[in-house]
């Protein structure tokens, strides 16, 4: 059983155009992180949200955690080459764990 | 300089075969990782230290043994590789059990053949 789905799993899209990642699960996280991965690499942090219906901007990505604390969004605005990668979020399940989704790989087109 | 680093990048080895993976962090964190991550993506805890002791182990097969010989350091052995072993290895690490910023390792691709 999948605790957290991400969708969609591939995206294709053209540069400068805008997109939303969603990571829903039907339990309650403590928190919830997003990483990126590139091809070679190791996860790497983008952000963590702790507080249910908290909003975090990184330039130009706006991080959502949903009200309940069960699902989570990431949106793209204007997105440029720069953005392709493997896009996971992650829920935290008490202290010690953290729980990943199967990712969403992103592909951003010149 | 790397915060997390792993030996080594590739390893290809055959079936049966015993063989280790190193991981080393310098940001002075007391909690380590190691996941596993198949070919599709899927990015799983095997084992987590705290100040070089075990805390989590997710039903992880007995070939799989980690050692953490001080904080900063823990490795992976693993006995008598299978082909399902073949997947990317990630050491990761946490300034403690209870915080929720991972900082990962560039990943071993294991192949086994």
């Amino acid at each position: 059983t999948q605790l957290l789905e991400q969708s969609p799993q591939f995206l294709s899209i053209q540069e400068g155009e805008n997109l939303t990642v969603y990571c829903n699960s039907s339990s309650v996280f403590s928190s919830l992180q997003w990483y990126r991965q590139e091809p070679g690499e190791g996860p790497v942090l983008l952000v963590t949200v702790v507080t249910g219906g908290e909003v975090k901007k990184l330039k130009r990505l706006t991080f959502q955690f949903g009200d309940a604390r069960k699902d989570s969004s990431l949106h793209i605005t204007a997105a440029q080459p720069g953005d392709t990668g493997l896009y996971l979020c992650a829920g935290a399940r008490g202290a010690q764990k953290l729980v990943f989704g199967q990712g969403t790989r992103l592909t951003i087109n010149p | 300089d790397t915060a997390v680093s792993q030996t080594p990048k590739y390893l290809v080895t055959q079936m049966g075969n015993d063989k280790s993976i190193k991981c080393e962090q310098n940001l002075g964190h007391d909690t380590m990782y190691w996941y596993k991550q198949d070919s599709k993506k899927f990015l799983k805890i095997m084992f987590s230290y705290n100040n070089k002791e075990l805390i989590i182990n997710e039903t992880v097969p007995n070939r799989f043994s980690p050692k953490s010989p001080d904080k900063a350091h823990l490795n992976l052995h693993i006995n008598s590789l299978e082909l399902g072993d073949s997947a990317v290895y990630f050491c990761a690490s946490s300034g403690s059990p209870r915080s929720y910023e991972q900082y990962f390792g560039p990943g071993t691709r294991l192949t086994v053949t």
